[in-house]
């Protein structure tokens, strides 16, 4: 399973733009790239996912670097409700799993 | 629909004792998934079923738990006996399945705490 890297915390500033960086330097052709938070004890969300292509959904934006060994999550105007912590997922090809990892905690402050 | 469904929300129960969580996926939905998570290990995968089949149960931590899928709507996790070390939140998922790449839906978990 391709592992993915990410940076334990982050703070933003409300109303900033949040990037989020994922490094998953194993990932196969096939595998493609989610993001997920959890906003205290609730259950994962999904934000968006790609495979190689840049994606935009009315929650964020994913950008895969061509090579598609690191990709960034960008929240365009943080709020303090996007306080959570984002995990970075590379889904295993051909299957339906996802593997976990330790994720960003990101804080939005006022 | 009202997404997935867990319950209970909360269990306590003793040391030794049986437990067994419940789980009702999405309408439709052709995976299911057990997940746990504790503050030192994280969110971990337990057991995935496609079409009520268990296809990957390489992260059920032990003879002591069991989880099964009689049906499309329904999905149960057991741990029999509990042990303190088993507190944890439990979540449950559930995703089209099929191959196709779309996103997997998390219940609101069970909180189980064994004393």
């Amino acid at each position: 399973d391709a592992k993915t890297t990410q940076p334990p915390s982050m703070d933003c500033a409300e109303g900033r733009a949040a990037n989020l960086p994922c490094n998953h330097s194993t990932i196969s052709g096939n595998e493609y790239v989610y993001w997920y938070r959890q906003i205290h004890s609730q259950g994962p969300q999904y934000i968006i996912h790609g495979l190689k292509n840049n994606e935009t959904n009315e929650m964020a934006s994913l950008i895969i670097t061509e090579d598609r060994k690191s990709s960034t999550l960008i929240l365009p105007h943080a709020t303090l409700r996007d306080t959570a912590v984002y995990y970075c997922i590379v889904r295993v090809a051909l299957t339906d799993k996802l593997i976990f990892g330790t994720g960003t905690r990101l804080q939005v402050f006022p | 629909d009202a997404g997935v469904i867990q319950s209970p929300r909360h269990e306590v129960t003793e040391m030794g004792q049986e437990v067994t969580l419940r789980c009702k996926p999405i309408s439709g939905h052709n995976s299911l998934f057990w997940y746990r998570q504790t503050m030192m290990r994280g969110l971990e995968l337990l057991i995935y079923f496609n079409n009520n089949v268990p296809i990957d149960d390489s992260g059920m931590p032990e003879d002591r738990f069991s989880a099964k899928m009689p049906n499309a709507s329904f999905s149960t996790l057991k741990i029999q006996p509990s042990e303190p070390r088993d507190s944890a939140v439990y979540f449950c998922a559930s995703s089209p399945g099929g191959g196709r790449r779309t996103e997997a839906f998390f219940g609101q978990g069970t909180r189980l705490t064994v004393v």
